[in-house]
């Protein structure tokens, strides 16, 4: 079956540290790959994603994000974390480009330490 | 600005109620979607909309009922038949049916009283 995994429920680091979050799929070909961000008691906001071409991906408040095709995954990553990066983020992945096909990962909760 | 505005921010249904979920958006998007969160998951989507008197189910559509009406709204309806309500609600947009959600609203918040 198709599935997103993000394996970290909840990540904790210092503001100014550097952050990965970690996201793998469980699907035969290339899927369509996004990254959203969650305020509390908010909406979701796209930050990045991945249909084709370079495997580097960059996106909105300094975001980055590396498509591994071998290791079927789809990592986030910021340099350096500010207090105001404390969310829920989530993985997402589609097999064709579309909302309907869309399946979100269970999410990782950031918390930023002062 | 644009963007998707849903209301209310929380709500409570009674035993045997249906409640409908307000969805508007101002961003001129064809596309409409309807989501749910619950503690610890991920999205699943209950319908979806391209167009205009158009609407499809989810994963999830069971208990659920939508409309399509107007370009700009797209309200939810939990009947009585959704066993197990509670969660919190999210409505989202894009400019087309080939694109991602693009945008969200603040969601709305139901719990059973």
């Amino acid at each position: 079956a198709q599935s997103v995994t993000q394996p970290d429920i909840h990540i904790t680091v210092s503001e100014g540290a550097s952050l990965e979050l970690r996201c793998n799929y469980s699907y035969g070909a290339t899927p369509y790959l996004f990254w959203y961000v969650q305020s509390p008691g908010q909406g979701l906001q796209l930050l990045l994603k991945y249909f084709s071409g370079d495997t580097l991906v960059q996106g909105i408040k300094g975001f980055e994000a590396e498509f591994k095709r071998s290791q079927s995954s789809f990592n986030l990553r910021k340099p350096s974390v500010h207090w105001s990066d404390a969310a829920e983020y989530f993985c997402a992945v589609a097999l064709v480009q579309g909302a309907q096909k869309l399946v979100f990962g269970q999410g990782t909760r950031l918390t930023i330490n002062p | 600005d644009g963007g998707i505005t849903q209301s209310p921010k929380y709500l409570f249904r009674k035993e045997g109620q249906n409640v409908t979920l307000s969805c508007e958006q101002n961003l001129n998007h064809d596309a409409m979607y309807w989501y749910r969160q619950d503690p610890g998951q991920g999205l699943r989507l209950i319908y979806y909309s391209q167009i205009v008197n158009d609407f499809q189910k989810g994963d999830i559509a069971e208990g659920y009922s939508v409309s399509r009406e107007k370009k700009e709204s797209f309200p939810l309806t939990v009947t009585s038949a959704q066993k197990n309500p509670t969660a919190f609600y999210l409505c989202a947009s894009s400019i087309s049916q080939g694109d991602q959600p693009q945008h969200f609203g603040d969601g709305t918040r139901l719990s059973i009283l």
